[in-house]
């Protein structure tokens, strides 16, 4: 069965960076894109970004250009974000989720919703 | 960017009744890339439509969805227990969206 696994929970000053792990298993890895998702305390869902398990391409929500960094270790099935430059207003958690869409024709890809969410890792941002 | 904007924010209704929840988009969403997903309290979101009217799997068949272009419909036909919690719509077919969510409540 599909799982996505994430790494625990995190306390960072202003300023610091985190890096937030998502392990999968039960599914070829580098077959799906992987999401990125946040909620701050009380709020909703603000999407972050995909990356490419397969190639490592990236494709990043205008507001967090420049300060995220999504990456993967196809040995061990596991994506990563990495978000810098920390605020009070980054507490918030964090969730990977599989995309559901698919490959066609000769390596082009078709995104789809998530269908797999990890189950979220707390970061808080607090001096 | 497309924006969703869902109603009601609230929705209080009891146990057996009908519940209608609805996501409007700011330009049209191509090729019905419209998800909804459920949400409880300390737990992840849980897809339940996508492509605005296919169940994913497992999901009852209580929850339809309905739609197309800059509306579209989330229908929970008889309400179980279970189904209180938030709802957000999202669209994946430009960028990715999240409405602000609807809460459905126990009344």
């Amino acid at each position: 069965q599909v799982q996505l696994v994430q790494s625990g929970a995190e306390v960072k000053k202003p300023g610091a960076s985190v890096k937030v792990s998502c392990k999968a298993s039960g599914y070829t890895f580098t077959g799906y894109y992987m999401h990125w998702v946040r909620q701050a305390p009380g709020q909703g869902l603000e999407w972050m970004g995909w990356i490419n398990p397969n190639s490592g391409g990236t494709n990043y929500a205008q507001k967090f250009q420049g300060r995220v960094t999504m990456t993967r270790d196809t040995s061990i099935s596991t994506a990563y974000m990495e978000l810098s430059r920390l605020r009070s207003d980054d507490t918030a958690v964090y969730y990977c989720a599989r995309d559901s869409g698919h490959y066609y024709g000769s390596g082009s890809y078709l995104t789809g919703a998530g269908d797999y969410w990890g189950q979220g890792t707390l970061v808080t941002v607090s001096s | 960017e497309i924006v969703l904007t869902q109603s009601p924010g609230t929705l209080s209704l009891s146990p057996g009744e009908r519940a209608t929840l609805s996501c409007r988009a700011s330009q049209s969403v191509s090729s019905s890339y419209l998800a909804w997903y459920q949400q409880k309290p300390g737990q992840a979101p849980r897809l339940l439509i996508y492509g605005a009217s296919s169940r994913a799997t497992g999901i009852p068949d209580r929850f339809s969805g309905s739609g197309s272009g800059t509306d579209f419909t989330l229908t929970i036909s008889r309400l179980e227990p279970e189904d209180f919690a938030v709802y957000y719509c999202q669209q994946y077919g430009s960028s990715f969206t999240f409405g602000q969510g609807t809460k459905l409540e126990i009344k």
